[in-house]
């Protein structure tokens, strides 16, 4: 069984670039959620997709957008970068949306700093 | 809004003990399930445990186990015969038990050191 894999590990940008960031689930899991963790914190929710749509967003602006692939691979887009979006950038599948499916199963995060 | 409140920045614990980390958390819901999560400094976070608010007997694996409190809304976790590879940060984590939003709330993390 693959788990949730990631990439690439780090990134540096300067402020007001475009970033891609791509993950990829966990074999037979069909939701990717996002999360941003901000150095000493806790993740934040970015937003999740179901089957290729978009199924829950947190309280981000929408210069941070995503997709989800027939494969169920998700990538997360972060448009005209700030300082602030320097964070850990975590990624998790489950299966599906609710019950003890919904458990999600975390990838190794993508480090992203903005110069 | 739910929240996840962890009140203990840091725990220490010396190898082959027990340390008991702490999680309250703020929900109407009556359907939902709590996670403890560590993070170790390779930054995955990894899966400890689950717990399903319907469920009154504590969820346990191996030597982690919780105390669930529904009434008093908390949920902590034990780590019995503490291990040098135990040491990391913990994350105590909500989501609700509908379909919709399926979407991982966070406590702000307790760091545990454990002391050979």
């Amino acid at each position: 069984e693959t788990g949730v894999t990631q990439s690439p590990t780090h990134l540096i940008k300067t402020r007001g670039q475009q970033v891609t960031l791509r993950c990829s689930s966990q074999s037979g899991h069909n939701t990717v959620s996002w999360y941003q963790q901000a150095l000493g914190q806790g993740p934040q929710f970015i937003f999740q997709y179901y089957r290729e749509e978009e199924n829950g967003r947190g309280n981000f602006p929408p210069r941070f957008s995503g997709l989800q692939f027939p494969n169920y691979s998700s990538e997360l887009n972060v448009n005209a970068l700030e300082l602030d979006d320097s964070a850990l950038y975590l990624c998790a599948s489950s299966l599906g949306t609710g019950g003890a499916g919904g458990t999600q199963y975390f990838g190794p995060g993508t480090r992203l700093l903005v110069l | 809004a739910q929240t996840v409140t962890q009140s203990q920045p840091e725990m220490s614990v010396q190898e082959a003990e027990t340390v008991t980390l702490s999680c309250t958390y703020d929900t109407s819901e009556s359907d939902y399930y709590l996670f403890w999560y560590k993070q170790p400094p390779s930054r995955q976070m990894i899966l400890v445990i689950r717990q399903e608010a319907y469920k009154q007997q504590n969820a346990t694996e191996n030597r982690f186990s919780v105390n669930f409190q529904k009434a008093a809304k908390s949920f902590s976790l034990k780590i019995s015969d503490s291990q040098l590879g135990d040491a990391a940060m913990y994350f105590c984590a909500y989501r609700s038990g509908g379909n919709a939003g399926n979407m991982l709330t966070f406590g702000g993390g307790t760091r545990l050191m454990v002391k050979p």
